[in-house]
């Protein structure tokens, strides 16, 4: 069974820019949530998203957005790239999201410059 | 206080010892619990969960709650070198919205198992 995939793995921006990060969750799941992780904050949560709804979302600036699409697919959006946003994304899926372990991607790495 | 909070480390400790890492949370309501590994460079893979007081073990790892101290550890039995990583103890909160898809993580506590 193929596990969460994430791209790209890394990638560079500049400051003002916006960028699109994709992940596909583990196949049946249809829970997918996004973290960012920096080494100063840990990793703290982005947002959920389940049959294409966003149901919980963390303590972001609206600049990070994100959906699902009909197949669980999902993508996050930052716009106007800040030097504080270079992170490394995590998706990660679950097939309980109330009370189920979460299933992590490789991660896309985002460098602001 | 941080919702979740682990051992700062690094913690060092012998090939074939017992590595023990502890976790406490602040939300008495929280509901499940997670041990997670992350190799440097890496995102961070599921060793156990545990939901109900007591122990749980897996192989060389035992996880252990205690939800009236509002406590969780992991116990790594026979450590190996291979077990050098950083150890997130990761919560999620009582059932409801505010639940979905989140865990809340500690900071981590860097292991490393020397030869």
């Amino acid at each position: 069974k193929a596990g969460v995939t994430q791209t790209p793995r890394y990638l560079i921006k500049t400051r003002g820019q916006q960028v699109t990060l994709s992940c596909s969750p583990i196949s049946g799941h249809r829970s997918v949530s996004w973290y960012q992780q920096t080494p100063g904050q840990g990793l703290q949560f982005l947002f959920e998203y389940f049959s294409e709804t966003q149901r919980n979302k963390g303590n972001f600036p609206g600049r990070f957005s994100g959906r699902q699409f009909s197949n669980s697919r999902s993508e996050m959006n930052v716009s106007t790239l800040e030097l504080g946003d270079s992170a490394l994304y995590l998706c990660a899926s679950s097939q309980n999201p109330v009370t189920g372990e979460l299933f992590f991607g490789e991660g896309s790495r985002l460098t602001v410059l | 206080q941080k919702e979740v909070e682990q051992n700062s480390g690094p913690l060092s400790v012998p090939e074939g010892a017992i590595a023990s890492l502890n976790c406490t949370y602040s939300d008495r309501g929280s509901q499940s619990f997670f041990w997670y590994r992350q190799y440097s460079g890496k995102s961070p893979e599921l060793i156990m969960f545990i939901y109900s007081n007591g122990d749980k073990e897996d192989g060389r790892f035992t996880a252990q709650l205690n939800k009236a101290s509002q406590y969780v550890s992991l116990l790594i039995r026979d450590s190996q070198p291979s077990d050098s990583a950083t150890y997130l103890c990761a919560v999620r909160g009582r059932a409801g919205g505010t639940s979905y898809g989140k865990l809340t993580f500690g900071q981590g506590t860097i292991l490393t198992v020397h030869p």
